[in-house]
């Protein structure tokens, strides 16, 4: 069984599309996150909700919206994709919060290649 | 801000032992992990450390010294499977996250 999926995979699309990343998590886990690794591998945090409530928001440009319909599912909508959006985007989940010592479970991860 | 360094790259023989080094300064430090990930996959849990001290778990082990700002993951045995790249992260008591380190990668050589 698959604990944390993302859909799509691959994403390759034009500057100036908007997409769409799904996620969706079996864990029963209040608590989702998306992360951005750039092509350095340097994997950064930029949404964290808890019990469908947006907790984290890092400074993100606006173009970018999660939304969370329910605790399952976290999805990511982005407007006007740039080059720099060009990254690996992953989805995550936990009990609760890594400050009380929780590990978090990352999907597959979404390769999203604008050109 | 969080500042995490740890090396970028080591290299070591199959069977052999490598020490990964994390450094940190943060305040309000309530835990560090470290995760493992392979190429193209995502990342995976390997060890959390609140406390002062050493946790193995199998091959690998990791410490933490929080008065110095400092841990290690430590892979013995090592085998071709273990060439991937190893993510420190901490978190504060006052946050909801975990802020990752560069990453280092280990090759595993025959």
């Amino acid at each position: 069984d698959t604990a944390v999926s993302q859909t799509p995979k691959y994403l390759v699309t034009q500057m100036g599309n908007d997409k769409s990343i799904k996620c969706e998590q079996n864990l029963g886990h209040d608590t989702m996150y998306w992360y951005k690794q750039d092509s350095k591998k340097f994997l950064k945090i930029m949404f964290s909700y808890n019990n469908k409530e947006l907790i984290i928001n890092e400074t993100v440009p606006n173009r970018f919206s999660p939304k969370s319909p329910d605790k399952a599912h976290l999805n990511l909508h982005i407007n006007s994709l740039e080059l720099g959006d060009s990254a690996v985007y992953f989805c995550a989940s936990s009990q609760e919060f890594p400050g009380q010592g929780y590990e978090q479970y990352f999907g597959p991860g979404t390769r999203l290649t604008v050109t | 801000g969080q500042n995490i360094d740890q090396p970028t790259e080591m290299t070591a023989t199959e069977g052999a032992i490598v020490q990964i080094n994390c450094t940190y300064q943060t305040s309000g430090f309530n835990g560090l992990f470290w995760y493992q990930q392979h190429a193209g996959e995502a990342p995976t849990f390997l060890s959390y450390n609140v406390l002062d001290g050493l946790e193995e778990k199998g091959r690998f082990s990791s410490f933490l010294s929080r008065s110095k700002g400092y841990s290690y993951l430590l892979l013995k045995e090592l085998q071709m499977k273990d060439s991937a790249s190893y993510l420190c992260a901490v978190t504060r008591s006052n946050d909801y996250k975990l802020s990752f380190g560069a990453g280092t990668t280990v090759t595993v050589r025959a």
